[in-house]
Parts: structure tokens; C-alpha cells; sequence
């Protein structure tokens, strides 16, 4: 079955660092691009960015832009955000996703990797 | 950026009934890359429509998209019970890739 496994969240204080991970299983992981989406508590959902297969192509939401980078290592199938110069509004589910479906849209979802910058 | 509204912010309606949500942009986006999802309480989100108007793998049809340009609709043509959460439409049309604020589904 196909699947994708967040891990890496925790509590950090303002300023702090953090790096998530996202391990994929179950399909050829270099061939699709991947996708970090967040979701603070009660609100809804914020695209945060984005990377192509290859990792040779990344995008950001401009909240993070700057903070934030987005990696991957296809050798071990991981995905990755460093979190960096974390802000009390980067308290978050952040969830990584992709698509498997060959068309525009987020198909396959982990179950999310909680974040809380709090001091 | 393009901006996705969403409307109602909640919608009550009972089993049954037909439920009608609203994406509008900010901006034209081409249809093939408007999506919707629905997600529930604890939950991740579920990709429910593709391409405006195609239904993902395993999505009843009870569940249909339409729309283009900057007006789109998603319909449940008879609530169930287990349709009742939050759906979101998003754009692919231009980085970044937006998600509207979401319309929370709710029983009457």
C-alpha cells in the first residue's frame, strides 16, 4: 500500500529550528513531486511548497519563503522541510502529499507531523 | 497570488437534501487545474475532484464539479451522513498553489 510517513514535529521555541520528515513507501518515490501543506489549529488548509521529482525544482508559499527549504533524498525515499526562524503562526499540522493520478491534485496524504512554537 | 473565496462559510442542510459550494478566483484559472477536497475532524484532506468536473478513485457520484474561469461549484447531489465535514477547493493555475477557506458542511 502506498504510504506516506510525517515525523520531526514537536514543541520549539520562537526562532528555533526544526526539520520534518515525510518516508514514502510502496512506489517509485523519485517520480512524482511532492508537496508540504500545513494546517493551523482551526483554520484551514495553506499550501506551503513544493518540489519536483528530481528535486531540482522548488517552490514556496511567500510565509515561508526565505525560513523554510525543501529537500529530498530519493536514495532513502524521505522528503524533508527545514524549519528555520520559526514563528508563533508556523504552529501547525503539516502534512506532506502527492499525486499519483497523473492530473493536478493531491491524491495520496500522510497522516501529519504536529508543530507547536510556543515559548 | 490567486485568491480562492469560498462560499457559504457554512451550509446546514440535512441528509438528503443537495448541497451547492462556491470557489470563486481572484483570477481566470484554467479548469484542469481546479481541485476540491474534503476533509474530517482528525483527518487528512481527500482529493474528491480533479480537473474542475472528473471524480478521484473511489469518489461516489453523488459528488460533481463544474465551473470555469474564475466561477466554480461542487454539488452533492444527496447528503449522506458521512458527507458532512469541510471541503476546500485549490488552484494550480499559478505558484503559489492556493487553497480556498474552506466551507464547513454541516447537519441541519
Amino acid at each position: 500500500e502506498v504510504q506516506l510517513l510525517e515525523s520531526g514535529g514537536g514543541l520549539v521555541q520562537p526562532g528555533g529550528s526544526l526539520r520534518l520528515s515525510c518516508a514514502a513507501s510502496e512506489f517509485t518515490f523519485s517520480m512524482y513531486g511532492m508537496t508540504w501543506v500545513r494546517q493551523a489549529p482551526g483554520k484551514g488548509l495553506e499550501w506551503v511548497s513544493a518540489i519536483s521529482g528530481s528535486g531540482g525544482s522548488t517552490s514556496y508559499a511567500d510565509s515561508v519563503k526565505g525560513r523554510f527549504t525543501i529537500s529530498r533524498d530519493n536514495s532513502k525515499n524521505t522528503l524533508y522541510m527545514q524549519m528555520n526562524s520559526l514563528r508563533v503562526d508556523d504552529t501547525a499540522v503539516y502534512y506532506c502529499a502527492t499525486t499519483m493520478g497523473g492530473y493536478y491534485g493531491l491524491d495520496v496524504w500522510g497522516q501529519g507531523t504536529t508543530v507547536t512554537v510556543s515559548s | 497570488e490567486i485568491v480562492l473565496t469560498q462560499s457559504p462559510g457554512t451550509l446546514s442542510l440535512s441528509p438528503g437534501e443537495r448541497a451547492t459550494l462556491s470557489c470563486r478566483a481572484s483570477q481566470s484559472v484554467s479548469s484542469t487545474y481546479l481541485v476540491w477536497y474534503q476533509q474530517k475532524p482528525g483527518q487528512a484532506p481527500r482529493l474528491l475532484i480533479y480537473g474542475a468536473s472528473s471524480r478521484a478513485t473511489g469518489i461516489p457520484d453523488r459528488f460533481s464539479g463544474s465551473g470555469s474561469g474564475t466561477d466554480f461549484i461542487l454539488t452533492i447531489s444527496r447528503l449522506e451522513p458521512e458527507d458532512f465535514a469541510v471541503y476546500y477547493c485549490q488552484q494550480y493555475g499559478s505558484s503559489p498553489h492556493t487553497f480556498g477557506q474552506g466551507t464547513k458542511l454541516e447537519i441541519k
